[in-house]
């Protein structure tokens, strides 16, 4: 699977919308982007994947740049809830799926 | 209610000693995993498997063991544990959704101390 880089931390003001940045030069044709949000000491949760087109669920909206080597997920109102570690991982056919350090975003009162 | 259970959810152990990490899922995915989790360190992969009797190496194997006998159940075990094994694991299990999604379902984590 492509490796990910992503910046390690973020802030972010309540109400705006907070923009995470993830780079996947390495990204082959048949890997899917996914972005998880780890709070506090919780376990992952899943937030929104995507292969080329740019997505939106009720949580983020996924914009991947046409070369696909790169993507960002928006936070369109970010709440302080919202404070956590954000992780882009690249998932392909292969099982041996591997996590980064993340983002960590702080979203500010 | 579908998901994972992890057990225990937190275990102080002494160094030498034998301990085997529970997960149980019920959600019928074939591929199941085990990371830790340190500060600073992010969730590192340890072991996974991708469906039942087939088990295989992820990036911190060493000092760890698993077995994945059935669908539902991934031990994780530590055969003699040491300090530097003091960590937050979590279990996950990933299944493809309605819309092809391969999306990954983490346990609470079971948090160990080695001393």
């Amino acid at each position: 699977d492509a490796k990910t880089t992503q910046p390690p931390s973020m802030d972010c003001a309540e109400g705006r919308a907070a923009n995470l940045p993830c780079n996947h030069s390495t990204i082959s044709g048949n890997e899917y982007v996914y972005w998880y949000r780890q709070i506090h000491s919780q376990g992952p949760q899943y937030i929104i994947h995507g292969l080329k087109n740019n997505e939106t669920n009720e949580m983020a909206s996924l914009i991947i740049t046409e070369d696909r080597k790169s993507s960002t997920l928006i936070l369109p109102h970010a709440t302080l809830r919202d404070t956590a570690v954000y992780y882009c991982i690249v998932i392909g056919s292969n099982y041996k799926l591997t996590f980064g350090k993340g983002t960590l975003l702080t979203v500010n009162p | 209610i579908a998901g994972i259970t992890q057990a225990p959810t937190s275990q102080i152990l002494a160094a030498g000693r034998r301990m085997t990490l529970r997960c149980t899922q019920d959600m019928r995915h074939n591929a199941m995993y085990w990371y830790r989790q340190d500060l600073g360190l992010g969730l590192r992969l340890i072991h996974y498997s991708n469906t039942a009797g087939t088990t295989g190496k992820g990036e911190v194997p060493d000092g760890y063991s698993v077995s994945r006998a059935n669908t539902d159940d991934f031990p994780l075990t530590l055969a003699s544990a040491v300090p530097s094994q003091t960590s937050v694991y979590f279990c996950a299990s990933s299944g493809q959704t309605l819309s092809g999604a391969n999306v990954l379902t983490f346990g609470a984590g079971s948090r160990l101390t080695v001393l």
